[in-house]
């Protein structure tokens, strides 16, 4: 069974920083893309970004809300993608979910995990 | 204000069809595939439709998606209660926008 856990989601206040975790099972992790989708409350779904598999060069890519402050990460022997978090601002409090690309685009989520920015 | 275009709500009774668009331009739907996914009250979002028109397995053939041009449609034949969700329209985008953009989502009610 495929399972995406998420940890790390919080209370930071503006200009923090914050890391989230997602660690996958039941796939090849190492093959796949993984990406970070977000949803603000009542609000639709909104691409964070993905990082490729090794044999793709890891290439990111970002949304521009957030590039230069986000910064996405895998660690293939762990089998876990990371979404460091920097600069954060009000508007980046959100449900933070990971996503699998590994047979399809977004074929596999984690639960969510909640990032409020306030002070 | 999302790239991709979705109504905000659209309804239907037990039994009925519906169908639900999604519109965008040519630099993404009009040139790359269209995938769509359900959202029930509460969970992660779940995959529905791959590639315009495929359904992973485990998805009931009640539902279709379709693409012409720079839009697409899901539709939804038999509607259930449980069908009761907000659907997301998601597209690659070959322009600054990308590389992925969703639809704002339409709420699907079953009266």
């Amino acid at each position: 069974e495929v399972q995406l856990v998420e940890s790390g989601g919080g209370l930071v206040q503006p200009g923090g920083s914050l890391k989230l975790s997602c660690v996958a099972s039941g796939f090849t992790f190492s093959a796949s893309t993984m990406h970070w989708v977000r949803q603000a409350s009542g609000k639709g779904l909104e691409w964070v970004g993905r990082i490729r598999s090794k044999p793709n060069g890891y290439a990111t890519a970002y949304a521009a809300s957030v590039k230069g402050r986000f910064t996405i990460s895998r660690d293939d022997s762990k089998n876990t993608a990371y979404l460091q978090m920097n600069s954060l601002k009000t508007e980046d409090t959100a449900v933070y979910y990971c996503a699998s690309d590994y047979s399809v685009l977004f074929d596999y989520w984690g639960q969510g995990n909640l990032v409020t920015v306030s002070s | 204000q999302s790239v991709l275009t979705q109504p905000p709500s659209a309804s239907g009774t037990p039994g009925q069809r519906v169908s639900l668009s999604c519109s965008g331009n040519s630099s993404n739907i009009g040139s790359n595939y269209v995938y769509w996914y359900q959202q029930l009250p509460g969970t992660a979002p779940k995959l529905l439709i791959y590639r315009n028109n495929q359904r992973p397995s485990g998805v009931p053939d009640r539902f279709s998606g379709s693409k012409s041009g720079t839009s697409a449609s899901l539709a939804i034949s038999g509607l259930r209660s449980e069908d009761e969700a907000d659907y997301y329209c998601v597209a690659k985008d070959d322009s600054l926008s990308g590389p992925w953009v969703f639809g704002g989502g339409t709420k699907l009610t079953v009266l």
